[in-house]
């Protein structure tokens, strides 16, 4: 069964740190992965999506990166700040190929 | 507003009742899904649709039925309503292609009673 997993499961930092998240992934044949934000009680942002044929995608202070050889995708976040807090999930695929990670959830403090 | 919106945001109902959860988009994306969010589980797919008309089962369809006859609409339904029912229920769409971006909906929060 194809899985997607997450680590760590929940991560707390003081502000102004930088950090990784990590996911790994058990199928080679990925079509793409994303990265979500989820606030508590609140629906799916995209953060960043990373097609197969990419290594690595960047938006502000976000940058994700992909390694299909080894299944593994990380999300480093630089200079986290209190706003940072909520649950970040990996998600491989697209489509009726989706599987969710099941989230880290962050802590930045102030 | 353009985006993809869901209804009811928050519903209770009792076991046995018929529920549908409505989903809409404005960006005319070809895909949509609907997914469930449980703790322990994340998110699961129950049935996805590539077009109108065109729908197929994913992870966990039991106890689900959907239909497409338009574009932008997706509605779920709970023909009859279980207790194991109780989560929230995210809709999402993305354009042609199971590559590209899925946006998702605010979620619906379901209670069986």
């Amino acid at each position: 069964k194809q899985e997607v997993t997450q680590i760590p499961a929940a991560l707390s930092v003081p502000e102004g740190e930088n950090l990784v998240l990590n996911c790994s992934f058990t199928d080679s044949a990925i079509y793409n992965l994303q990265w979500f934000r989820q606030d508590p009680g609140k629906g799916l942002t995209s953060l960043l999506l990373i097609q197969s044929s990419q290594r690595e995608q960047t938006s502000g202070r976000l940058n994700a990166s992909l390694d299909k050889s080894s299944g593994r995708s990380t999300l480093y976040i630089a200079a986290s700040q209190p706003g940072d807090s909520a649950t970040y999930l990996c998600v491989e695929g697209g489509g009726f190929k989706t599987i969710f990670g099941a989230g880290t959830r962050l802590f930045v403090k102030a | 507003d353009a985006g993809i919106t869901q209804s009811p945001r928050y519903k209770i109902t009792e076991t046995g009742r018929q529920v549908t959860l409505m989903c809409h988009q404005t960006w005319s994306h070809s895909y949509m899904f609907w997914y469930r969010q449980d703790l322990g589980h994340g998110l699961r797919l129950i049935y996805y649709s590539a077009a109108a008309d065109i729908t197929d089962k994913g992870e966990v369809p039991d106890g689900y039925v959907v239909s497409r006859s338009k574009t932008e609409n997706f509605p779920l339904t709970l023909e009859s309503a279980t207790r194991s029912q109780t989560s929230v229920y995210f809709c999402a769409s993305s354009d042609a292609g199971l590559a590209y971006e899925q946006y998702f909906g605010p979620g619906t929060r379901l209670t069986v009673t």
